[in-house]
């Protein structure tokens, strides 16, 4: 089946540095890769997606770009606030087992002001 | 307000007595799913559903069950529930029939089993 891996495992930035998230994934006909945000004590959240046929995508300060060659796929979020502060999971799907989706094991990013 | 319901938030229970965490969802999403996250291991799947009257194990489904009768509820059961078993629980759905949509997911349920 489906294994992803996320690196690193915790991440500490100073306010208005980027910071950067890498996930690796080991089924090549997976072609959906969503990003979700934790804050402490709620729900993950969405917060950015890609598909296969595209190989990067922004949305304001964050940025998702992926090398299907390579497997892997990564958060950028620039100028980082405090506020960015939370665990970010990554997960692939869509893959040979159509209903599964598999997760990273998620990177706890703290934002120092 | 579109969004995934899930009962109750906190359970505390005794190993070996049934439970049933239950889910709802208001957007008539196809799929649901539960997780389990517990500290370090991200959130891993238990059981998804496609549509109604059709389940499928995900990657952790021993010592538990689910059904889908109707397509907004997606209850998950712990017959027998073990200390192993203590965790947090969430139920999540999308618009598609598969995982190649974004999740919403529940508030999640705690719950300890002693």
């Amino acid at each position: 089946g489906e294994n992803v891996e996320q690196h690193p495992s915790t991440l500490s930035v100073q306010e208005g540095d980027s910071a950067v998230i890498k996930c690796t994934y080991s089924d090549s006909a997976s072609n959906y890769f969503p990003w979700y945000k934790q804050e402490l004590g709620k729900r993950p959240q969405l917060i950015i997606d890609i598909r296969s046929n595209v190989g990067e995508k922004k949305d304001q300060r964050i940025a998702v770009t992926l090398n299907k060659t390579a497997k892997h796929f990564s958060l950028h979020i620039t100028e980082t606030q405090p506020e960015d502060s939370a665990v970010y999971f990554c997960a692939a799907g869509g893959n040979t087992n159509a209903g599964k989706s598999t997760f990273g094991d998620g990177t706890t990013l703290t934002v120092k002001p | 307000e579109a969004q995934v319901t899930q009962n109750p938030r906190y359970l505390i229970t005794v190993t070996g007595k049934k439970l049933t965490v239950t889910c709802s969802q208001n957007m008539n999403h196809e799929y649901m799913s539960w997780y389990r996250q517990d500290p370090g291991l991200g959130l891993r799947q238990i059981y998804y559903s496609m549509n109604v009257e059709v389940t499928d194990k995900g990657d952790v489904p021993e010592g538990y069950k689910v059904s889908r009768k109707e397509k907004r509820n997606f209850p998950l059961i712990l017959e027998s529930p073990s200390p192993n078993q203590t965790s947090l629980y969430f139920c999540a759905s999308s618009s598609r029939t598969d995982s190649n949509s974004p999740l919403h997911f529940g508030n999640g349920t705690r719950l300890t089993v002693t």
